[in-house]
C-alpha cells in the first residue's frame, strides 16, 4: 500500500500570512492527490483534486501544485476561516486511498 | 450535487454487529464509486471500503472479513455491514461519493465529494 507522509504535524499561523503544507507519496501517484480542509466536529471538505485542480466554491487563495511523490498545498493569505486541519489523499492504484495523517492549523 | 445523510451509529458491545446506512439524494449510489471512510476520536482519517458502480468491492485490511458493503438501489442507499466490532473500530463513519478524474495518461484517479455528516460507533462494554 501507498502511504502519505504530510509535514508539518502542526503549524501556527497569523491570518494574512502564506502557508504551505506538503505531502510525501511512498512511491510514484502520478498526479493522483487531493487535499482536504475539515473543521472541528464536521465533514471533510474537497478543496484541490489532481493535485492542482480547485473544486468549484474554493476560494483562489487556495493552490496546490507537485506531481509524481511531492506534493504541496498553500494558501496564498490566511483568513480566519481557514483555521482547520488538512489531510492529503492519494488515489493512485487504489484502493486503498489512503490519507496522510493530517496537518492542524492554528493561529 | 448531491446529499448523504448516515445514520444507524450507536453504542455496541465489543463482538456486536451493527449496520451504517447511508441515504444519497440527487444522485443515484448504483451508478457512483461509493465509499466509507472513519476518523476514530482524535485521531486522522482512515479509508475503510468502497464498492464500484459494477459492484465489486475492496476493503482496508483493518475491517477485512468483518465488514460488507451493499446498496440498495430501490432506497438509494449504501450499507456497511460491521461484525465482529472491536473497541478500535470506535469511530466516526462518512459515507461520500468517489468521483473519477484523469491524469497523465491514465483515467484511475478519484476524489470524495459529497460527505455526509458522519454517524459516531462507539464499542464498549
Amino acid at each position: 500500500d501507498i502511504q502519505m507522509t504530510q509535514s508539518p504535524s502542526s503549524l501556527s499561523a497569523s491570518v494574512g500570512d502564506r502557508v504551505t503544507i506538503t505531502c510525501r507519496a511512498s512511491q510514484t501517484i502520478n498526479i493522483y492527490l487531493n487535499w482536504y480542509q475539515q473543521k472541528q466536529g464536521k465533514a471533510p471538505k474537497l478543496l484541490i483534486y489532481a493535485a492542482s485542480r480547485l473544486q468549484s466554491g474554493v476560494p483562489s487563495r487556495f493552490s496546490g501544485s507537485g506531481s509524481g511523490t511531492d506534493f504541496t498545498l498553500t494558501i496564498s493569505s490566511l483568513q480566519p476561516e481557514d483555521f482547520a486541519t488538512y489531510y492529503c489523499q492519494q488515489s493512485h492504484s487504489t484502493p486503498p486511498n489512503s490519507f496522510g495523517q493530517g496537518t492542524k492549523l492554528e493561529i | 450535487e448531491g446529499q448523504l445523510v448516515e445514520s444507524g451509529g450507536g453504542l455496541i458491545q465489543p463482538g456486536g454487529s451493527l449496520r451504517l446506512s447511508c441515504a444519497a439524494s440527487g444522485f443515484n449510489v448504483s451508478s457512483n464509486y461509493m465509499t466509507w471512510v472513519r476518523q476514530a476520536p482524535g485521531k486522522g482519517l482512515e479509508w475503510v471500503s468502497i464498492i464500484y458502480s459494477g459492484g465489486r468491492t475492496y476493503f482496508a485490511d483493518s475491517v477485512k472479513g468483518r465488514f460488507t458493503i451493499s446498496r440498495d438501489k430501490s432506497k438509494n442507499t449504501l450499507y456497511l455491514q460491521m461484525n465482529s466490532l472491536r473497541a478500535e473500530d470506535t469511530a466516526v463513519y462518512y459515507c461520500a461519493r468517489d468521483v473519477t478524474y484523469c491524469g497523465v495518461g491514465s483515467c484511475e484517479g478519484t476524489f470524495s465529494d459529497p460527505w455526509g455528516q458522519g454517524t459516531l460507533v462507539t464499542v464498549s462494554s
